[in-house]
């Protein structure tokens, strides 16, 4: 069955870059999606990418995807404590199905 | 441009009531899915309704059901309420169902707490 993997929680200073991983299992997902979530408040979309492609840049932040290993990783340039949420990798399988979820990835940011 | 609208935003329930939750989805949106998302944890999918029908669900016990009207806004009901169901539930909406990259956007969510 399918399932997505990430590391629990990562913590980086101001200003730094940060990389959220992400590993999934099925080979035929197609579209891999990053969501931002903070406290108390629902999901927000932030990238995705669809899995024909390497990587997508959007202002500060960088998607990578190894479809060979089945990873995908999220880099967020110049680090903000605004940036401070939980970061949840998703991954659709096919046309019109369900989003499958992570965990989180609890990202902290000190000044 | 409205998002996702979901009501009530907190609710408190006994064990054996029921409760029902409702979304009203992004404007040009037809397609709405409901996520269960408990502490700590990712979310979980449980259906999903277009053209007033659920098209998919997940692994989600029968106490859970839904309907879609015909404005494409929807509700969630849970009968028979056991503390497990306590968790932050989730409205998405999207524009169509079967696109190939179609994106969901997600409502703030209902915190539904059984006591």
């Amino acid at each position: 069955g399918e399932d997505v993997e990430q590391s629990l929680f990562l913590s980086v200073r101001e200003g730094d870059s940060s990389v959220i991983n992400c590993t999934y299992t099925d080979s035929s997902s197609t579209y891999l999606y990053w969501y931002k979530q903070e406290p108390g408040a629902g999901l927000q979309l932030l990238t995705y990418i669809f899995s024909n492609m390497d990587m997508k840049q959007d202002q500060r932040l960088t998607v990578l995807l190894n479809k060979k290993d089945k990873h995908l990783s999220l880099r967020i340039a110049d680090t903000q404590t605004g940036d401070s949420a939980i970061y949840f990798c998703a991954e659709k399988y096919q046309a019109g199905t369900a989003l499958i979820f992570g965990k989180g990835t609890t990202l902290s940011v000190s000044s | 441009d409205a998002g996702v609208t979901q009501s009530p935003t907190h609710l408190i329930k006994t064990r054996g009531q029921q409760v029902t939750l409702r979304c009203s989805p992004k404007s040009g949106h037809d397609t709405v899915s409901w996520y269960q998302q408990a502490l700590g944890q990712g979310p979980q999918f449980i259906f999903q309704y277009y053209e007033e029908e659920e098209r998919q669900r997940g692994n989600f016990p029968d106490r859970f059901s839904g309907h879609q009207f015909p404005n494409y806004s929807s509700e969630l009901n849970v009968n028979a309420l056991l503390l497990g169901d306590s968790a932050l539930y989730l409205c998405a909406s999207s524009s169509r169902q079967g696109a190939w990259g179609e994106t969901q956007y997600f409502g703030p969510g209902t915190r539904l707490l059984v006591l």
